[in-house]
């Protein structure tokens, strides 16, 4: 299993270009997130998906828009990105119901705004 | 709102010393509480999670945390910390209830040989 992988690794954009980070995940859970973390701030959450087909804003939803495009599946979109968004974006994924309740995290995105 | 303290920002260590990071949550319910580790340039694992059970939990690589209920705080331990332990760590609580953990905003730990 690869557990959780995410793309691009690195990604440098200029402010109000968009793009997406894909994420994926072959464990079979059903919900997915979107964190970013920055220096001194740890891990804060952008969106989430509980299940397939729903979706739900987290602490810092503002200038991102998300896609649960199948259960394996879960994107996040920068329509117009901003300095501010320059971050390191990590995917993470459960499987809810039963005894583990555990997030599994992919490597991360290097996200520069110039 | 459910928050996580984590009361140190940077801890410096030689090997063989002793560990203790502090992490304190605020929240009325039943909760589920993790470590994380990051080492550097890499992604987050889990070092250790507490559901129920024996408050006193084991993780990977030595090290251990203990639950208090009564202060709220899920301290992580490790008796002789080494050089491979430099990394950053995280706690984070989900509430049973809930769906996403809430983290704390994370201890630096470097350990000098």
């Amino acid at each position: 299993n690869a557990g959780v992988t995410q793309t691009p690794k690195f990604q440098v954009l200029k402010t109000g270009q968009s793009m997406t980070l894909q994420c994926a995940q072959d464990m079979n859970h059903n919900s997915m997130y979107w964190y970013r973390q920055d220096p001194g701030m740890g891990l804060r959450l952008i969106y989430y998906s509980a299940s397939e087909g729903t979706t739900d804003k987290g602490e810092v939803p503002n200038g991102y828009n998300v896609s649960r495009l199948n259960k394996r599946e879960f994107s996040l979109r920068l329509e117009s990105a901003a300095p501010s968004q320059t971050s390191v974006y990590f995917c993470a994924s459960r499987r809810t119901g039963g005894a583990d309740d555990t997030q599994y995290f992919g490597p991360g995105t290097r996200l520069t705004v110039l | 709102a459910q928050s996580v303290s984590q009361h140190n920002h940077h801890v410096i260590l030689s090997e063989a010393a002793s560990l203790e990071l502090g992490c304190n949550y605020s929240y009325g319910g039943t909760v589920n509480l993790f470590w994380y580790v990051q080492y550097p340039g890499q992604h987050l694992q889990l070092l250790l999670k507490y559901f129920s059970g024996d408050p006193l939990v084991k993780g990977i690589k030595g090290f251990e945390a203990e639950f208090i209920k009564s202060k709220f705080s899920f301290n992580l331990r490790k008796p002789s910390v080494q050089w491979s332990d430099t990394a950053e760590y995280f706690c984070a609580v989900k509430g049973q209830a809930g769906t996403a953990l809430i983290f704390g905003k994370g201890t630096t730990l470097s350990v000098s040989s």
